[in-house]
């Protein structure tokens, strides 16, 4: 079963903005992680955050984690055109290797 | 040096062909996984080794058939190819066992059966 379920499914902001993507996901996690998607290309990892952790930063990135509700936000800051992708949230509930969602299509507009 | 790497990137094939994947890391990774991205994105585990053993073997037809001659690699076989067995499939690293799973993944095979 899908363990991760993005929100939206698909984002369109303009150059400046920000975008702010949630997961949510079923079963106890001792870790939860985004990764960006480009067209046609591998999954690269931005951030990790772990069970006991509420927030994390990097760069233009935020990450918050509410394990009491089992769900995941993505905040990304001043966004680029660069940042156009997918991204994905991905679970690590001890099964040693990670469950995805299916993903947000992020589109940013020059 | 590319950390990990899967060849071919396109493989067209016919309908019952068999066909290979293979993947390699240099990353001295422990653990390799197959994952399927179907049409929808949606990315799904199919198999994970971990020292050249199997440890997860989802619900996949035993006609997908793993093969790990060592720890920096793991090549997918697929006997008696599908329409259905079109998608991207990822290799993917990671070491498991330091809190931190962060995985790898190679560019991709774009599995297109005909």
């Amino acid at each position: 079963s899908q363990q991760g379920e993005e929100d939206p499914q698909a984002l369109s902001i303009q150059e400046g903005e920000n975008a702010t993507m949630n997961c949510s996901y079923k079963t106890s996690i001792n870790n939860l992680q985004w990764y960006r998607q480009n067209s046609g290309r591998g999954l690269v990892h931005l951030i990790l955050i772990r069970s006991n952790e509420r927030e994390k930063h990097s760069g233009r990135l935020r990450v918050t984690l509410d394990t009491s509700k089992k769900s995941s936000s993505l905040l990304i800051t001043a966004s680029r055109a660069a940042d156009t992708a997918s991204y994905f949230c991905a679970t690590d509930a001890g099964r040693r290797a990670l469950t995805f969602g299916s993903g947000t299509r992020l589109q940013v507009q020059p | 040096d590319t950390a990990v790497s899967q060849t071919p990137k396109y493989l067209v094939t016919q309908m019952g062909n068999d066909k290979s994947i293979k993947c390699e890391q240099n990353l001295g990774h422990d653990t390799m996984y197959w994952y399927k991205q179907d049409s929808k994105k949606f990315l799904k585990i199919m198999f994970s080794y971990n020292n050249k053993e199997l440890i997860i073997n989802e619900t996949v037809p035993n006609r997908f058939s793993p093969k790990s001659p060592d720890k920096a690699h793991l090549n997918l076989h697929i006997n008696s190819l599908e329409l259905g067995d079109s998608a991207v499939y990822f290799c993917a690293s990671s070491q498991v066992g330091l809190g931190n799973t962060e995985a790898f993944f190679g560019q991709g095979t774009r599995l297109t059966v005909v």
